[in-house]
């Protein structure tokens, strides 16, 4: 079964401190790889998203890595706010299609 | 302000009951999915179609659950009979559908449903 694993399951950091979320996935037929933002009561709603053939891509404060060889990328936050404190999943799209796989998710609090 | 809605937001019913979720997609979305959100489980994927057809509903159980499109302007899950196990959170998204080019789904409040 396609898989994506998230990790840490939860994380607090300090105010203006870098937040780092790690994605691993098993399947190398993924060629969309976004990451969703959810605040309680919410629906997700998608922060950033990269596709595999870039290592890197920036938005403000927001940064993906992306490993190709390892099926590997990561959400950095940098300058983490308390207004970033919500659930992060990292997700896989199948490539050609639309299935999308979600990760467990990582409960995220910006301590102020 | 183009959104996805979700009706009825909260539901509670008895086990055996039949359930109906609706969602509208946003207007010139052509994918509309079906996701369920448990505390153990995540973020599943139930179903999901394009152009109103079904293309995958593997993550659903077939005995129970149903998904269609009747138009481009709603989606409907239904489970029948429900079972306490199915209380969850079910969200709709929907999406440009274009490969290769803005696959962000945008999903709607979601529907609570809890089943005793």
């Amino acid at each position: 079964q396609q898989q994506v694993k998230q990790s840490p399951q939860s994380l607090i950091v300090q105010k203006g401190g870098i937040s780092i979320i790690n994605c691993a996935y098993e399947n190398t037929a993924f060629d969309y790889f976004p990451w969703y933002q959810q605040f309680p009561g919410k629906g997700p709603a998608l922060l950033i998203a990269i596709r595999p053939d870039v290592s890197e891509k920036k938005e403000g404060r927001f940064t993906i890595s992306f490993n190709k060889s390892a099926k590997q990328f990561s959400l950095h936050i940098m300058d983490s706010q308390p207004g970033d404190s919500a659930t992060y999943f990292c997700a896989a799209t199948q490539a050609g299609g639309f299935k999308t796989i979600f990760g467990a998710g990582t409960r995220l609090f910006v301590k102020a | 302000d183009a959104r996805v809605t979700q009706t009825p937001r909260h539901k509670v019913t008895e086990m055996g009951q039949e359930v109906t979720m609706r969602c509208q997609p946003i207007l010139g979305h052509n994918t509309v999915f079906w996701y369920r959100q448990t505390m153990m489980q995540g973020l599943e994927l139930l179903a999901y179609f394009r152009n109103r057809a079904p293309l995958d509903d593997s993550g659903m159980p077939k005995d129970r659950f149903s998904a269609e499109m009747p138009d481009a302007t709603l989606a409907t899950l239904k489970i029948q009979p429900s079972e306490p196990r199915d209380s969850a959170v079910y969200f709709c998204a929907s999406g440009l559908g274009v490969y290769r080019e803005k696959d962000t789904q945008y999903f709607g409040p979601g529907t609570r449903l809890t089943v005793l």
